[in-house]
C-alpha cells in the first residue's frame, strides 16, 4: 500500500493564480481531511469528508474549495492565491472518524506551498 | 472556539532521561485523545492514544489522562536522540469526525 499520496511535493504560485493540490488514499478510508501547517504553528483544519459526496467546512476553510467524488481522492482548490495561504498542506484519512476510540489519521508527506 | 494548548518549548533533556509533555483542551466534552510525533520537514505519525482516566503504556511511551482536570500528558522513558522531534496533543471534537491539535511541543534530546 502506497497509503496517502499528495502532489505536488512543491509548488510556488504568483497572487491571484489558481491550482489544485490532489490527495490520494489506497486505504478505502471513508474519512478524509485537509489541514494546513504554519511555522510554529499546530495544523488547522481547512475541510473534511466523511465519505465520497460529502464535504465540510473546518476551522479555516475561507479561500478554498474541495470535492469528493471517489472514495480515494480528496482534491483542494485554490481559486485565487494569497500570500496569507503561503504554508505546508496535509491531507489525511482514517478509517472510523475522530470520535471513535480506534481512530488513527494516516498523513500524507505534504505540500509545501509558496505564493509571490 | 475549542482549544487544545501546548507549550511551545523546547523543551530539552539528556539521554536516557523522562521526558514529560503535557497538554490542556477547553471542551469537557472531548473523548477522545492523541499524541502525535512529527520529525522536522516530515508529517505527523500517531505514537498513542487514550480514552480513559489513568495511564496507557506503550513500550516507552505512558499517556495520562485526566478529564476532570482536562488535562493530559506524555511520558518518554529512557529518552533518545531520535525521540527529537516535535509532539502534538490533538483532541476530538465532539459532535464531529474531526481532531483539534495544539501547536506542539519541540522535545530535543541530547546525547
Amino acid at each position: 500500500n502506497a497509503g496517502v499520496t499528495q502532489t505536488p511535493k512543491f509548488r510556488i504560485l504568483k497572487i491571484g493564480q489558481s491550482m489544485t493540490l490532489q490527495c490520494t488514499q489506497d486505504m478505502n478510508h471513508n474519512y478524509m481531511y485537509w489541514y494546513r501547517q504554519d511555522p510554529g504553528m499546530g495544523l488547522k483544519l481547512i475541510y473534511y469528508s466523511v465519505g465520497a459526496g460529502i464535504t465540510d467546512k473546518g476551522e479555516v476553510p475561507n479561500g478554498y474549495n474541495v470535492s469528493r467524488s471517489t472514495t480515494e481522492d480528496f482534491p483542494l482548490r485554490l481559486e485565487l492565491a494569497a500570500p496569507s495561504q503561503t504554508s505546508v498542506y496535509f491531507c489525511a484519512s482514517s478509517p472510523h472518524g475522530a470520535d471513535s476510540s480506534t481512530d488513527t489519521q494516516y498523513f500524507g508527506p505534504g505540500t509545501r506551498l509558496t505564493v509571490l | 472556539q475549542k482549544e487544545v494548548e501546548q507549550n511551545s518549548g523546547p523543551l530539552s533533556v539528556p539521554e536516557g532521561a523522562i521526558a514529560s509533555l503535557n497538554c490542556t483542551y477547553s471542551d469537557r466534552g472531548s473523548q477522545s485523545f492523541f499524541w502525535y510525533r512529527q520529525y522536522s520537514g516530515k508529517s505527523p505519525e500517531l505514537i498513542m492514544s487514550i480514552y480513559s482516566n489513568g495511564d496507557k503504556e506503550d513500550g516507552r511511551f505512558t499517556a495520562q489522562l485526566n478529564k476532570a482536570s482536562q488535562y493530559v500528558s506524555l511520558l518518554i522513558r529512557d529518552s533518545q536522540p531520535s525521540d527529537s522531534a516535535t509532539y502534538l496533543c490533538a483532541v476530538n471534537l465532539p459532535g464531529y469526525s474531526t481532531l483539534t491539535f495544539g501547536k506542539g511541543t519541540m522535545l530535543l534530546v541530547s546525547p
